[in-house]
């Protein structure tokens, strides 16, 4: 099956601070996803983003299919932005159940 | 619209008692998954379905059975707990639709917690 890579695994930033999430995935892919888990647990859909570039406010998402990578970008971060970002990618080719990357965990201090 | 309602919350069990994790969606998704996550893992995918009547294996079915009788339910079942089945588990669900908005957004369950003693 696809394989997906997060980086960094971990991020530590002060509020107000910029940051890169980067998701790497191993074969070309027909749809990306973003979830954002905060500390309750909860998992909240962030970018549906099979290609180009969406934004929401302080975040935005860029996925190079071709170069098989997207990148989430948050900018002026919170400490709401405190949880675990996953990035997902459909489990194999023309599935439509998606497999998840380990996740970047990040904490905004205030 | 409730979404995707997940119980129990909490279960403790012990070793080789059987259980089911009940979920439950109202907006007529197809598609209905479990993962698992565990710490440092992410999330990984024990059983899916496309449709009533329709099932398939994940990443990490071994132990677990579904069933889909209807569109709405699609219960997991732990046959004899195992302490490795000791993890968090979430339901979620998402349709099917070329180029509508929203297809194929997973909508996650609130989660349900598993301690296997």
């Amino acid at each position: 099956g696809i394989q997906v890579e997060q980086s960094p695994p971990d991020l530590i930033l002060q509020e107000g601070a910029n940051s890169t999430l980067r998701c790497n995935f191993s074969d070309s892919v027909n749809n990306l996803q973003w979830f954002h888990q905060n500390p309750w647990g909860q998992l909240i859909n962030l970018f549906y983003i099979p290609s180009g570039t969406k934004q929401n406010g302080r975040l935005s998402a860029t996925t190079v299919a071709t170069e098989r990578y997207s990148l989430l970008y948050i900018s002026s971060s919170q400490t709401t932005d405190s949880g675990v970002y996953f990035c997902a990618v459909p489990a194999s080719g023309g599935s439509y159940i998606p497999t998840f990357g380990r996740g970047t965990s990040l904490i905004v201090h205030p | 619209n409730a979404g995707v309602t997940q119980t129990p919350k909490f279960q403790v069990l012990k070793t080789g008692q059987s259980m089911t994790l009940q979920c439950a969606q109202d907006m007529n998704h197809e598609y209905m998954s479990w993962y698992r996550q565990d710490p440092g893992m992410g999330l990984r995918l024990i059983h899916y379905s496309v449709g009533a009547g329709i099932t398939d294996q994940g990443e990490v079915p071994n132990g677990y059975n579904v069933s889909r009788s209807t569109t709405e339910d699609f219960p997991l079942r732990l046959l004899s707990a195992a302490p490795s089945q000791t993890s968090v588990y979430f339901c979620a669900s998402s349709y099917s639709g070329q180029g509508q908005i929203g297809a194929n957004v997973l909508t996650f369950g609130a989660g349900s917690r598993l301690t296997v003693l």
